[in-house]
This record gives C-alpha cells, structure tokens and sequence, in this order.
C-alpha cells in the first residue's frame, strides 16, 4: 500500500498563474511533510515543510494547505514562474520517510 | 554547497559486471540512504544506515549490497547488474532517520547505464 499519493502526475501552467500539487496520506503517525522540488539533471533538495501542528505554512510564493482529518495537503505556488519547472514530490515521515511518485509542473511563458 | 559526495557520478557498463559507489557525507549527520530514481524519476527506497547500523532493507534483489564504515560513509556495490539496474543512485544523510525534521539532503546522484 503507497503511503503517499501525489495528483496530478503531471500539471502545465502558465506564467503567473497559480499551480496547486496535492498530496494525500495513509499513516496517521506521520508528524513531518517535507516537499522536495528536483530540477532536470540535479538532486532533489527541500522546498518547503509543515507539522501537523499547523494547517497552513507560507515561503514566499509557495504556501502548503493541511487537513488532518482528510489526511491531506497541498502545495500552492502563487504567481508561477517559468524557473518553477520541476518535479515536485510529497513526503510524510514518522521514523521513516515516504515520498509519493511525484508532480512534473511545466510553467510556459 | 554539496555536502553529500558521491563518485563516480557516471558509469557505464556491461551485463553481469560489478559495480561499486561511494558516499560520504560532511554534515555530522546519524543516518545515510541509498535512493534508486528511475526513468520515471520514481524514488525508492534501498536502504537506510543509523549509526552504522542497517534500520531499512527494502526488499531489493540480493545482488545489491550496502556497507558502512562509518556514519559518514556509506557504499554500494551491484554484484552482477542487470539491465533494469540502470537508474539514479542518490545518496541522502539526515539526522535520527528523519524524524527530526524530516530534511534529507542529496549527494548529486551516480547515473548507472547497463549495456
């Protein structure tokens, strides 16, 4: 059983718009949600994360939404820019950690 | 700046060779993982060491096997590839196996092709 499910696989945009990358989850004991943007030919690195503690975390243009009780979030980019073109994964941790399958976001200029 | 060193970065092979790749890590941190990124850029989980000490074995076939000197090191090796061995290898630290704050940091990965 996939212990973190990403939607859509994929997702194009235009510059400026909004983007929204959702995330759902199983295990109940996870206490961190990182996300982890790749770039072509480059290692993953940490974007942005949140504990359940919170429902929302804010960076600058990325914001993440968390329900607990759906066992969902969401990554928001706001204003999307052409250099915002990545692979995005979720992932939860307790002990371990899980990533989903990941988001290809294109931003056309 | 890269704290998380892998070599090589790139290696080309044929069926049934051994394969070896390094990681070292300058960050201090307790645990160290080997990631396999596909084509579909899908990252899965091989292994996990804390302290030296294996804590994750993801069911992997048996040719691979990891080793650990120290808790800034950790290896590799493919004893016979197959041609489904071709990926991304990421070497990731952390600290307490993720769960303080869950931030994994990346080596630049070592690009395995199996001819």
């Amino acid at each position: 059983q996939q212990q973190v499910r990403q939607s859509p696989q994929s997702l194009t945009v235009w510059e400026g718009e909004t983007a929204i990358l959702n995330c759902s989850y199983e295990d109940s004991t996870f206490d961190y949600f990182p996300w982890y943007w790749q770039f072509p030919r480059e290692s993953p690195a940490l974007l942005i994360a949140i504990r359940p503690v919170s429902n929302k975390k804010e960076d600058g243009r990325f914001t993440i939404f968390f329900n607990k009780r759906e066992k969902k979030l969401s990554l928001h980019i706001t204003d999307s820019q052409p250099g915002d073109s990545a692979t995005y994964f979720c992932a939860a941790s307790n002990n371990r950690i899980f990533f989903g399958d990941g988001t290809q976001l294109v931003v056309k200029p | 700046e890269t704290a998380v060193f892998q070599t090589p970065n790139y290696h080309v092979t044929q069926v049934g060779n051994e394969v070896s790749f390094n990681c070292k890590q300058t960050l201090g941190h307790d645990t160290m993982y080997w990631y396999k990124q596909d084509s579909k850029k899908l990252l899965k989980i091989m292994f996990s060491y804390n302290n030296k000490q294996l804590i994750v074995n993801e069911t992997v076939p048996r040719r691979f096997s990891p080793q650990s000197s120290d808790k800034a090191h950790l290896n590799l090796r493919i004893k016979s590839v197959e041609p489904e061995d071709s990926a991304v290898y990421l070497c990731a630290s952390s600290f307490l196996g993720g769960r303080a704050t869950g931030q994994l940091y990346f080596g630049e990965g070592s690009k395995l092709t199996v001819l």
